[in-house]
């Protein structure tokens, strides 16, 4: 079966990094996706891999491993306007996402 | 700046209503899709249209139907409204061969009595 994990629920402090892990189990891999949700509002593009290696974009930065199927959303330097659910997405065989249930992350000052 | 815009941000519907839900897009792209969000769950596909009156199913399109009139607009139609419908719903769109970005609604939170 096709399968996306990642944590429910994390908290982190203000001015902290975070790190929300992804793995995932797909019959095929064509790139993996992270966006942002914060409450109530729609989902954000925030990163695409489809190579193994970190690709770095201001504070955000997404990790990949396709041997391991593995990826990470590096959060730096947090701020409380990052509190939000971040998902996490395979593309498959067929080119369409298969999504992970979401972390919501919680920052604290 | 890119925009996707569905109709109704709530509705309140009894069981057995027929409900329409209608997203449009501006940014010209060929795909667009419907997506239910339930808590604890991933986005789950409802249905799917690469090109105008062109429509494929996703995971779940039982209790659903489409239309694709104008490349634009995208409809999602529950015939027979049920109490296990009520969800947020989420349309998308996307340019066909592009890396797969999608560019969401704000989202119709449908309520089922």
């Amino acid at each position: 079966g096709q399968n996306i994990d990642q944590p429910t629920e994390m908290t982190a402090t203000e001015g902290a990094i975070v790190q929300i892990n992804c793995t995932y189990q797909t019959s095929e891999f064509n790139g993996l996706f992270w966006y942002q949700q914060h409450a109530g509002e729609a989902p954000t593009f925030l990163s695409y891999n489809v190579l193994d290696g970190l690709e770095e974009k201001g504070r955000f930065s997404s990790f990949l491993s396709r041997s391991k199927g593995y990826s990470y959303l590096l959060l730096k330097e947090l701020q409380m306007k990052d509190s939000a659910s971040y998902l996490c997405a395979v593309k498959d065989s067929n080119y369409q996402l298969i999504w992970g249930a979401g972390t919501k992350l919680i920052i604290k000052p | 700046d890119v925009k996707v815009t569905q109709s109704s941000r709530y509705l309140v519907k009894r069981t057995g209503e027929k409900v329409f839900l209608e997203c449009v897009q501006d940014m010209d792209h060929e795909n667009m899709f419907w997506y239910r969000q339930d808590p604890g769950l991933g986005l789950r596909l409802i249905y799917f249209s690469y090109d105008v009156k062109m429509k494929e199913k996703g995971d779940i399109p039982e209790g659903y139907s489409v239309s694709r009139e104008k490349k634009e607009r995208f409809s999602l139609i529950l015939e027979s409204a049920s109490t296990n419908q009520t969800s947020m719903y989420l349309c998308a769109s996307s340019f066909l061969t592009d890396t797969g970005e999608l560019f969401f609604g704000e989202g119709s939170r449908l309520t089922v009595l």
